[in-house]
């Protein structure tokens, strides 16, 4: 059975600072892993889909990579600003399945 | 321009009442999903529908039941609420040919009391 971690559960920064998120998996048998970011009473917007095959994805100042074999991603953030501030969940699809088993999330702060 | 919607955002109710949630997307997407996010920020697969079939159905009570009227919609019905059932349910949707990548609807918070 797939299990998503994310360390840390919270996580504080001044604005500027760059930061990475983590996110492990316990099997390595992966299609895909996608990066989510949630405000407070909305819904999930996505920000980066990495196929198995891949090694990283970039969009603007985000990059997440993956390192299937040892069951691992990070989203790192660039510069980070205030209105990064929301929750980041990573999620990943398995194999022949559809759905997607997702971790509890890193809620970052970013402070002005 | 809407892609995944669902209504009601906000609902509240006494247990062992039935209600329903409406989701639809716009994007023509052929695969549709429940997940719920419990008090602990989980989010967990319930249901996934592909063209109006039933393809995925994890351990959920059968006092929750899915329907898709067609390929763009799909409805969550609740029977008998129950405390344990208030939480935020997300609907969402994806094209399995192409892209993989799932689109979420803002959730509807669901409180029973």
């Amino acid at each position: 059975k797939q299990e998503v971690t994310q360390i840390p559960a919270a996580l504080s920064v001044p604005e500027g600072e760059n930061l990475v998120l983590n996110c492990s998996f316990t099997d390595s048998a992966i299609y895909n892993l996608q990066w989510f970011r949630q405000d407070p009473g909305k819904g999930l917007t996505s920000l980066l889909l990495i196929q198995s095959s891949q090694r990283e994805q970039t969009s603007g100042r985000l990059n997440a990579s993956l390192d299937k074999s040892s069951g691992r991603s990070t989203l790192y953030i660039a510069a980070s600003q205030p209105g990064d501030s929301a929750t980041y969940l990573c999620a990943v699809r398995r194999g022949s399945a559809r759905q997607l088993t997702f971790g509890s999330g890193t809620q970052l702060t970013v402070l002005p | 321009d809407t892609a995944v919607s669902q209504t009601p955002k906000y609902l509240v109710t006494q247990m062992g009442n039935d209600k329903s949630i409406k989701c639809e997307q716009n994007l023509g997407h052929d695969t549709m999903y429940w997940y719920k996010q419990d008090s602990k920020k989980f989010l967990k697969i319930m249901f996934s529908y592909n063209n109006k079939e039933l393809i995925i159905n994890e351990t959920v009570p059968n006092r929750f039941s899915p329907k898709s009227p067609d390929k763009a919609h799909l409805n969550l019905h609740i029977n008998s609420l129950e405390l344990g059932d208030s939480a935020v349910y997300f609907c969402a949707s994806s094209q399995e040919v192409s892209g993989l990548l799932q689109y979420f609807g803002p959730g509807t918070r669901l409180t029973v009391t």
